[in-house]
């Protein structure tokens, strides 16, 4: 079972800071998702990630698989309060969708 | 855009008692999968249904629990006697295939409550 480690588990920040999360394993993953989750709501995918070294940017997020495929990092630039939300990595195999979650990174930006 | 609706959003229920959890996936998605998220732990995998068959469980899957496509419309997840441990954010998904190019669309999710 691949275990996920995300860091740091909370993040307070002023509107405006940059701010960057992890995610971390001993195991190579075959494709790695970012979700975000908001209070009473079900995840909501933001981005996969499969080749090595790829980055992948949406808006003022930029996430960053590793080269060895074993961690990631989600970077948010100039961040908003409605930033302010769960963020979850999960790693899934290459079938089944059969996703395994970290315990996420709490980020809260206030205005 | 089509989503995923969970019902009910809150059940409560007493210890022994069976619960039905009701999901009606995305109408084109043929993959679907019950997840679960015990109150500040993990979202964690429960089984993965596909073609009418469960395709993988975990071993939080236990005896206790079952899934169904009564309708063609409806994924329901049944757990038969409840246990407090129970208590949690259940979430269904559902995705078109079961590629990491088809991503899981999440329900809102039924908090089940356990007294």
């Amino acid at each position: 079972t691949q275990l996920l480690k995300q860091s740091p588990q909370f993040l307070s920040i002023q509107e405006g800071e940059n701010l960057t999360v992890y995610c971390n394993s001993s195991s190579v993953f075959s494709s790695l998702q970012w979700y975000r989750q908001e209070p009473g709501e079900g995840p909501v995918l933001l981005v996969t990630v499969v080749t090595g070294g790829e980055v992948k940017k949406l808006k003022r997020l930029t996430f960053q698989f590793g080269d060895a495929r074993k961690d990631s990092s989600l970077h948010i630039t100039a961040a908003q309060p409605g930033d302010t939300g769960l963020y979850l990595c999960a790693a899934g195999g290459e079938y089944g969708n059969k996703l395994v979650f970290g315990a996420g990174t709490i980020l809260r930006v206030k205005s | 855009e089509p989503e995923v609706t969970q019902t009910p959003s809150h059940q409560v229920t007493q210890m022994g008692q069976e619960v039905i959890l009701r999901c009606v996936p995305i109408s084109n998605h043929l993959y679907f999968y019950w997840y679960r998220q015990i109150l500040g732990q993990k979202v964690e995998f429960l089984v993965s249904f596909y073609n009418n068959e469960i395709s993988e469980k975990s071993e939080i899957f236990d005896d206790q629990f079952s899934v169904e496509r009564p309708d063609g419309s409806n994924f329901t997840l049944k757990i038969r006697s409840t246990k407090l441990e129970d208590s949690a954010m259940y979430f269904c998904a559902s995705s078109r295939d079961s590629s990491y190019n088809s991503p899981l669309h999440f329900g809102n999710g039924t908090r089940l409550t356990v007294t």
